[in-house]
């Protein structure tokens, strides 16, 4: 079992609905990041949390500590939003370095 | 611009080549990482350093070799490419308390 799980693998909406990408964890992590990468291209980081919630724009990514939970949302989905969506996960113990734990990510696609 | 810059972006090896993946940063990040990504799998990470002169294995560094001489630069060495390192590469480096910033990838076939 992977020890960062994301949910679902693929995703297609139509343009302008409301999107959920959810993402749980098994282990102790430190922070939780959210990563955006469109076909062919590199990958950017779009969120980096420890608790609560953030907002960018039309994202909103919010994380349960106790239930080792992270959501992604989408609001008013367009095309461009189409990419793969990265959750992965700052492990939180000595020597850990920051490395990364990745999930597989989820394939989302906004049709118009 | 400020970043990661990787080179090359695209590169066709044969079996038994060497080849030297590039990566430098001008932010002054002290953590570099390098990572593979192959289809249907997270990333794993190949090998990361917390500064000059101080680099270490990660989760897959069979079959590669890094240095970190400067702060900027942290190139990824394989040697005798074999076709299981056909895959997409990726550079990032980050601070203590921010988040990574990744570089645009390098795309491999070993043939």
């Amino acid at each position: 079992k992977n020890e960062v799980e994301q949910s679902p693998q693929n995703l297609t909406a139509q343009e302008g609905e409301f999107i959920t990408i959810n993402c749980s964890y098994s282990v102790g992590i430190s922070a939780l990041h959210w990563l955006q990468q469109h076909p062919g291209g590199g990958i950017v980081s779009l969120f980096m949390l420890s608790s609560g919630k953030k907002k960018h724009g039309r994202l909103i990514a919010t994380i349960n500590i106790q239930e080792k939970h992270s959501s992604l949302h989408i609001t008013a989905s367009h095309p461009r939003d189409s990419a793969v969506y990265i959750c992965a996960a700052t492990l939180n113990y000595g020597g850990s370095q920051g490395n990364l734990i990745f999930g597989k990510g989820t394939k989302l696609s906004v049709k118009p | 611009n400020a970043g990661v810059t990787q080179t090359p972006k695209f590169r066709i090896l044969k079996i038994g080549q060497s080849m030297t993946l590039q990566c430098a940063q001008d932010m002054n990040h002290n953590y570099m990482y390098w990572y593979r990504q192959d289809p249907g799998m997270g990333l794993k990470l190949i090998y990361y350093s917390v500064g000059a002169g101080i680099t270490d294995k990660g989760e897959v560094p069979n079959g590669y070799n890094v240095s970190r001489s400067t702060t900027e630069d942290f190139p990824l060495r394989l040697e005798l490419a074999a076709p299981s390192q056909t895959s997409v590469y990726f550079c990032a480096s980050r601070v203590q308390v921010y988040g990574y910033t990744f570089g645009s990838g390098t795309r491999l076939t070993v043939v």
